[in-house]
């Protein structure tokens, strides 16, 4: 059983918007920090976000500042990101990540299978 | 912030050890303990395999081993396996409270 699945990625023109989900089940999701990393095709990983289990705690890196925002419902188990203003640049797989233990240690133990997000016009 | 630094291939043959670096600066890798090294074979999902520099989740083989000195981060492979041929990824928590991820190395088994 996968714990973690994301949805919500596909073909978008630039400029456009998207709205990514991330299913947690079987693992605890409410008292962790999640992350979303992302993976353009054949390139490395780029952190992207993280928001702390009570939701008050956000940061974003430099490239998506402005346009992606990031939100959790702990009811539902659930992580999203939105992402807006996308541009070509923003294009690659979209993991949801879990922390390996309460509190931020730059640790991500649970990874989904990742969703694919593609800008092009 | 710009991407830790990793060599981009790192061989070996089985049964040999191979380390591989993960640069930073003052401003990640040197300050903080929150080092962390990811395995991702193609097609999948990366895997934690060391945490907080030297920690090993459960289920990793003893035969991974994280250290760090100054801005440098190094994971060891001993032992080396035909499943251990992976790309890895190294990462770090920042003083600007974001996270940065190394450019990532090949490892090629012989």
């Amino acid at each position: 059983q996968v714990p973690l699945v994301e949805s919500g990625g596909g073909l978008v023109k630039p400029g456009g918007s998207l709205r990514l989900s991330c299913a947690a089940s079987g693992i605890t999701f409410r008292d962790y920090y999640m992350t979303w990393i992302r993976q353009a095709p054949g390139k490395g990983l780029e952190w992207v976000s993280y928001i702390s289990s009570s939701g008050n705690t956000i940061y974003y890196a430099d490239s998506v500042k402005g346009r992606f925002t990031i939100s959790r419902d702990n009811a539902k188990n659930s992580l999203y990101l939105q992402m807006n203003s996308l541009r070509v640049e923003d294009s690659a797989v979209y993991y949801c990540a879990r922390q390996n233990s309460l509190g931020y240690t730059s640790a991500s133990r649970h990874w989904g299978q990742g969703t694919l997000v593609t800008v092009s016009s | 912030q710009s991407a830790l630094t990793q060599p981009a291939s790192v061989s070996g043959s089985p049964g040999q050890s191979i380390t591989i670096s993960c640069t930073g600066t003052s401003n990640d890798v040197g300050t903080y303990n929150y080092v962390s090294w990811y395995q991702q074979h193609p097609g999948k999902a990366p895997k934690l395999m060391i945490y907080e520099v030297s920690n090993r989740p459960s289920g990793v083989p003893d035969r991974f081993s994280g250290s760090k000195s100054g801005n440098t981060a190094s994971l060891t492979i001993s032992g080396l396996q035909a499943e251990d041929e992976a790309d890895y990824y190294c990462s770090s928590y920042t003083i600007r409270s974001t996270d940065v991820f190394g450019t990532g190395t090949k490892v090629t088994v012989l």
